[in-house]
């Protein structure tokens, strides 16, 4: 298995432009998860799916932000419009959680950087 | 509101030595989770615990759980240096899995 893949590793764009993530989670998992992680606030849960529906986005933090997850094998995650405070390493990660032992597997990440 | 916190958040230590990493949390869990990440990559999953008493090891690192108490450790045993890196529990209640702040380990030689 290839694991959790995200996509692109690494995003370099100015302010006010659009950013879109990418993330195919692990085949067969039916819980899809996007964190944000910085130094100041740590990691931080943006939302989180089951079998393609949104459950929980009280973690996004504005209207800017926005996920979706449009079949079980792919997920967005986009910033329109971007701005500095926007720029973290942003990790998606899946799972079987119902009933089971299973850990989160995490992608490698993308690390956006907003001027 | 679920609540996660660890302690120490940094910890520096001698090769050799034992330590305890503390992670409280606020409300009921279904399960949780302890990883490890190194600097630049991603979060490596070390171990998931069930229920109340659940003990489990692996080389020197062994993770346990107590439920009425809402506390889980992560106990280090004769800490090398390659067990350096960042350690973080994580709660999971009704789905919604919330990590702490992150214990950064430093092992000195």
């Amino acid at each position: 298995d290839a694991g959790v893949i995200q996509s692109p590793r690494h995003e370099v764009t100015e302010m006010g432009q659009e950013v879109t993530l990418r993330c195919k989670p692990i085949s067969g998992h039916d819980y899809l998860f996007w964190y944000r992680q910085t130094m100041m606030r740590g990691l931080e849960l943006l939302i989180y799916f089951n079998n393609n529906v949104p459950i929980d986005d009280s973690g996004m933090p504005e209207d800017r932000f926005s996920a979706k997850m449009p079949n079980a094998s792919f997920s967005t995650l986009k910033i329109q419009p971007s701005e500095p405070r926007d720029s973290a390493v942003y990790f998606c990660a899946s799972s079987l959680l119902w009933g089971s032992d299973s850990p989160l597997h995490f992608g490698n990440g993308t690390r956006l950087t907003v001027t | 509101e679920l609540k996660v916190e660890q302690n120490p958040l940094f910890l520096s230590m001698q090769e050799g030595k034992n330590y305890t990493i503390y992670c409280n949390y606020s409300t009921t869990s279904d399960r949780l989770y302890w990883y490890r990440q190194d600097p630049g990559k991603s979060l490596e999953s070390l171990f998931v615990l069930l229920s109340n008493g659940a003990v489990k090891q692996e080389g020197r690192l062994m993770a346990s759980l107590d439920t009425k108490a809402r506390l889980s450790t992560l106990h280090i045993t004769a800490a090398v240096h390659d067990l350096s890196a960042t350690y973080f529990c994580a709660v999971d209640r009704d789905d919604k899995i919330i990590f702490g702040k992150g214990t950064r380990l430093h092992i000195l030689p």
